[in-house]
């Protein structure tokens, strides 16, 4: 149980593009979901923290504005990489949390490279 | 000082020991502590969970924690090649973000 899908899985683009990256619990609801990005050698970092039916809470130095999230069902979440540059080449990674308490783990996807030309 | 430290290793062992893998914090309020593992180019696995201090075992893996010292441990018996990857350890209050230590890179010799 608590498997998290992430999609795509990779991703090569020119730059200036907007890119979006879907997150969805499969086997459970998940009032809370959390983006991170990931950079090679290093720990996760927290991007953002998404609630089903309001707005996101980013973390300081994350514009929100360029990382756009909305997470309209218990089961979604999306990050949006609005007009992407070569900086923004990472891997991202989402989570989500089970909606029966604030006490319950993280869950992860597999992540998404991606790369902007 | 970090709020989680992990040593980066890498660590390397013979396939069939006993590994120990360790995390010290600095917030005594910390309450839930989980382990994950990554392979590489991967997203994190949910190891061990576990709330408050003890421990806690779940087939070749045991996971501690003991509050009083502000130290976690995790345990990995009969290693395999297949449990080569970076282990994270997090830990977190109710209802706020995870606190990820740096990660351990783990590498089973056969």
């Amino acid at each position: 149980g608590a498997v998290v899908s992430q999609h795509p899985s990779r991703v090569i683009c020119k730059s200036g593009t907007s890119v979006k990256i879907e997150c969805r619990s499969l086997d459970f609801q998940a009032t809370t979901m959390f983006w991170y990005r990931q950079f090679p050698k290093q720990s996760l970092m927290l991007m953002a923290t998404s609630n089903e039916g309001s707005k996101a809470t980013y973390e300081q130095g994350v514009e929100k504005d360029k990382f756009l999230i909305n997470h309209a069902s218990l089961t979604l979440s999306t990050l949006t990489v609005t007009s992407a540059h070569p900086e923004d080449s990472s891997f991202y990674i989402c989570s989500a949390r089970l909606s029966s308490g604030g006490g319950q783990p993280q869950h992860f996807g597999d992540g998404t490279r991606l790369s902007i030309l | 000082q970090k709020e989680v430290e992990q040593d980066p290793g890498p660590l390397s062992v013979p396939e069939g020991a006993i590994v120990s893998l360790n995390c010290t914090y600095s917030n005594s309020a910390f309450q839930y502590f989980m382990w994950y593992r990554q392979y590489s180019r991967k997203g994190p696995e949910l190891l061990m969970y576990t709330y408050s201090s003890g421990n806690k075992e779940d087939g070749r893996f045991t996971a501690q924690v003991d509050k009083s010292s502000k130290y976690i441990s995790l345990f990995i018996r009969d290693s395999q090649p297949s449990d080569s990857a970076t282990y994270l350890c997090a830990m977190s209050l109710y209802g706020n973000k995870l606190v990820f230590g740096a990660g351990t890179i783990l590498r089973v010799k056969s």
